[in-house]
């Protein structure tokens, strides 16, 4: 069976410093991945997602940048973190476009 | 730009009733319609999945119903328990190419024991 792992679980970081974020999904081969993050008080908002090995398409412009260095890991990065960064973030994936969404655990992010 | 909008935002009710939490989106041409369940401080765990050419979904005591004409869905909860207590999210999947799921801000259900 198909799982999704997400690390760290939670995460307090000063403003400047950066950031990694890492997901990784086993039993499965070139999955969708995603990653979304959720602010206080709003939904949950797409931040990038990939189709495939080196393939990033960004959502919505920002402090942050995402990789896939191999087919089953997504990596969410920042050079320097902002207070506006704290949020949880949630990585998925799915098998395409006609197969539901499976979501990670996870990371709550705060920037102080 | 799809909008997903989920009434009512919070639900109290006693234990054993039925109810049902609403969704409406903006653009009906869709992929599918997910709908999960988020607890408190943990991730969302997928009870359903309508296609668009499906009009309903069942899992256990869960129903969805999808109406892409319209742009509604709504998710039936049967005999509701203080376990079904959580917050409740509507997302779609937009089609033409495009991907990644547009959200709901959620309904927040209380099942009082």
């Amino acid at each position: 069976s198909q799982t999704i792992h997400q690390w760290p679980a939670t995460l307090v970081q000063p403003v400047g410093s950066p950031l990694s974020l890492e997901c990784t999904v086993e039993g499965t081969s070139n999955p969708n991945l995603y990653w979304y993050r959720q602010a206080a008080g709003r939904g949950l908002q797409l931040l990038f997602y990939s189709v495939g090995i080196g393939q990033i398409s960004s959502e919505v412009p920002q402090n942050l940048s995402a990789s896939r260095p191999q087919d089953r890991q997504f990596i969410l990065s920042s050079k320097k973190l902002l207070l506006s960064d704290s949020g949880f973030y949630l990585c998925a994936w799915r098998a395409g476009y006609a197969y539901g969404y499976t979501f990670g655990s996870g990371t709550r992010l705060t920037v102080v | 730009k799809q909008e997903v909008t989920q009434i009512p935002a919070a639900l109290s009710v006693p234990e054993g009733e039925n109810l049902v939490l609403n969704c409406s989106f903006t653009d009906s041409a869709i992929y599918n319609l997910q709908w999960f369940r988020q607890d408190p401080g943990k991730g969302l765990t997928s009870l359903l999945l309508i296609q668009s050419s499906q009009r309903e979904q069942t899992s256990g005591r869960l129903n969805a119903s999808l109406d892409k004409s319209s742009g509604r869905s709504t998710l039936y909860i049967a005999a509701s328990q203080p376990g079904d207590s959580a917050t409740y999210l509507c997302a779609v999947s937009p089609g033409g190419g495009a991907d990644g799921l547009t959200f709901g801000k959620g309904t927040h259900l209380i099942i009082q024991p």
